[in-house]
């Protein structure tokens, strides 16, 4: 089966920056993602890592340690509409595919 | 481009009835998804699929079934509808596994 683990709530200041932490468990790995929730509506996407490493979109970066089963997500120069969840999602090989999981997400509340 | 469209946006079931919830993708994705979210939980998987005829379950696929007889549509279907299945429900798409998943809007359903 899968898990993933992150933190169910930050809170951090306009301006700054916040780093969402995810440690997974699962049987074959192919990748994880991060996307991006605002109340009521659909998750979107926001990064991809597949290989260990530092991958940055703007002021959005994610990183992956595939050793370590861990991932994070790093966002700067934090903005009062950056307020939503983040959830990372863990691809792993199933019966016939990959099948696509997510964490329980993580509330982000930016303060002024 | 419409992308994922999901239909009904909106519903209230009485508990043992029966429904559709419809998903329709114009992107000519493999891969399409079917989640539930509680509220302020994460997104549990229900069924996949990754191609035109070939499904398969996810986390939580009891009391639901589905069907992929077109690239297009992955409809999802509840029998004797439950208050535990009171939820949203998200379909999704991608092209392959490994690539960025798109959500349609959401389904809200009620069951009482």
């Amino acid at each position: 089966g899968q898990s993933l683990e992150q933190p169910s709530e930050v809170t951090a200041v306009e301006g700054a920056i916040v780093q969402i932490n995810c440690t997974y468990q699962t049987s074959g790995f192919y990748g994880l993602s991060w996307y991006q929730q605002h109340d009521g509506g659909a998750p979107t996407f926001l990064s991809y890592n597949g290989l260990d490493g530092l991958e940055e979109t703007g002021r959005f970066s994610s990183f992956l340690s595939r050793s370590d089963s861990y991932g994070y997500l790093l966002l700067q120069e934090l903005q009062m509409k950056d307020s939503a969840s983040y959830f990372c999602a863990v691809r792993g090989v199933s019966n016939s595919g990959y099948a696509l999981n997510f964490g329980k997400g993580t509330s982000l509340l930016v303060t002024p | 481009n419409a992308g994922v469209t999901q239909t009904p946006k909106f519903r209230i079931l009485k508990i043992g009835q029966s429904m559709t919830l419809q998903c329709t993708q114009d992107m000519n994705h493999n891969y399409m998804y079917w989640y539930r979210q509680d509220p302020g939980m994460g997104l549990k998987l229900i069924y996949y699929s990754v191609g035109a005829g070939i499904t398969d379950k996810g986390e939580v696929p009891n009391g639901y079934n589905v069907s992929r007889s077109t690239t297009e549509d992955f409809p999802l279907r509840l029998e004797l509808a439950a208050p535990s299945q009171t939820s949203v429900y998200f379909c999704a798409s991608s092209l392959q596994g490994n690539t960025e998943a798109f959500f349609g809007q959401g389904t809200r359903l009620t069951v009482v």
